[in-house]
């Protein structure tokens, strides 16, 4: 059971606009930076959004981060059969003094 | 462009001590102000961050595994390593070593990751 909670699939068509949530408590997404991990199928995950709502140089503006309260979502706008790919959120956890995890979530681009 | 590689044994005995090292190229450990750490993910619970080491050698664990966790440097070797102690099954994980992308451990998220290690703990 992971700290953070994510549905575990999501799914859109090309050109469509997806989101994933990830919910978590104030210790958590309430009090800190949130950061979206993207895993293509058989690689490691890759730092996708930082700081909850920014990207790393070379990611398409077509991801976004946002947050409300202790909840954030990423956004997919313009989805590209290169989007499939795991999806993992992150944070620093204030009570239990580490870093948590959702249980990722896999997007099917049909 | 730094490159993370983790090794050790892809199998490992119930009750036995899971060893991995993460050896770091293109970069120099001590060149910098950064923490490195380790993160596991199985199937059914996703990633699990296990622990984390600065470029210091202070340590800073899960909770969850704190009692079975031990992690080490060798930054003459630019190397850093993982030893959980009494595993079992539930221990059975892809493993990857990564950097932090700076000095503070709860706003530096991993920016570089080894490609990561299949460890079965079976009998």
């Amino acid at each position: 059971q992971s700290v953070l909670t994510q549905p575990p699939s999501a799914s859109g068509t090309p050109g469509q606009r997806v989101t994933i949530s990830c919910s978590g408590s104030r210790s958590n997404i309430g009090t800190n930076y949130v950061y979206w991990y993207q895993q293509l199928p058989g690689t490691a995950p890759k730092l996708l959004i930082y700081r909850t709502n920014q990207r790393p140089s070379g990611v398409p503006d077509r991801f976004s981060g946002s947050k409300s309260g202790t909840s954030v979502s990423l956004a997919i706008s313009g989805l590209r059969s290169e989007d499939e790919a795991d999806y993992h959120c992150a944070t620093w956890d204030d009570s239990l003094r580490g870093w948590v995890f959702g249980g990722g979530t896999k997007l099917t681009v049909l | 462009q730094l490159q993370l590689q983790e090794s050790g044994p892809g199998l490992v005995k119930p009750s036995e001590t899971l060893s991995l090292t993460c050896t770091v190229s293109g970069g120099s450990m001590s060149g910098g102000t950064y923490y490195w750490g380790w993160i596991r993910q199985t199937p059914g619970k996703g990633l699990e961050w296990i622990g984390s080491i600065s470029y210091s050698g202070s340590t800073h664990y899960n909770p969850s595994l704190k009692s079975r966790v031990t992690l080490s440097q060798d930054t003459s070797k630019n190397q850093f390593s993982l030893k959980v102690t009494s595993v079992t099954a539930a221990d059975t994980a892809l493993y990857y070593c990564a950097r932090h992308d700076a000095a503070a451990l709860g706003t530096s998220p991993f920016d570089h990751w080894g490609q990561g290690t299949l460890v079965t703990v079976s009998s």
